[in-house]
């Protein structure tokens, strides 16, 4: 069936570092969505990326969609406490709008 | 920006009792709701999804008739967990999405624990 599998799954890093997060479908997608989980809270859309080899940015983040959308990554420059928190991605697989299908999740610890 | 409610925020009950969780849209209509179960430090399971006025459509491995969906509603969807048992303990998350909307607005979640 289908499957999203996200590494890291836990990653420590010092406030100031880089940090990557990765996903790899089984299958090709439509488009993969990214959230954010903070600490005791629910997920929030951080982005969608819906085109072959885009690439989107939001401030320090950096977001890749894969050439043959397959793959996603989330790299974060110069990390901060305040990025504290489980990044999930979400496939949502070609010819069905309604389903997404979540990694595994990396959760991001920032030491200050 | 959109608002999804999810009540109640935590239960618990007693094991063979049902337990009913609402999720609401409060400022857009929300066409397609997906309900979710999340383990401790795993990721989000997709149980169903519902779309308003019909039956859910459920996951593999998700026994609709224990989990009960009702999107009787624009606004509103309801899980109902029947006749529940301390396995049945998790984390419940709803989210919504509006009619051509690309992203998801989720709950903020219900503990249950069955004991």
């Amino acid at each position: 069936g289908q499957q999203v599998m996200q590494i890291p799954q836990y990653q420590h890093v010092q406030e100031g570092e880089d940090f990557t997060t990765y996903c790899n479908s089984s299958t090709t997608l439509s488009n993969i969505q990214w959230y954010k989980q903070r600490p005791g809270g629910h997920p929030v859309f951080l982005i969608q990326l819906v085109k072959s080899g885009e690439v989107k940015k939001q401030k320090r983040l950096t977001f890749q969609f894969g050439e043959a959308k397959k793959n996603s990554s989330l790299h974060i420059t110069a990390t901060q406490t305040t990025d504290v928190g489980t990044y999930f991605c979400a496939g949502v697989p070609r010819g069905n709008f309604n389903k997404f299908y979540f990694g595994s999740g990396t959760k991001l610890n920032v030491k200050p | 920006g959109a608002v999804v409610s999810q009540h109640p925020s935590w239960v618990i009950c007693k094991s063979g009792t049902s337990v009913k969780i609402e999720c609401r849209s409060l400022d857009f209509q929300a066409t397609t709701m997906f309900w979710y179960r999340q383990f401790p430090k795993q990721s989000l399971m997709l149980m169903a999804t519902s779309n308003e006025g019909s039956k859910a459509t459920y996951e593999q491995g998700v026994e609709k008739d224990k989990f009960l969906i009702n999107h009787a509603s624009l606004t509103l969807s309801t899980l109902t967990v029947t006749s529940a048992h301390p396995e049945d303990s998790s984390f419940y998350i709803c989210s919504a999405r509006g009619q051509g909307a690309e992203k998801l607005f989720f709950g903020s979640g219900t503990q249950l624990s069955v004991l």
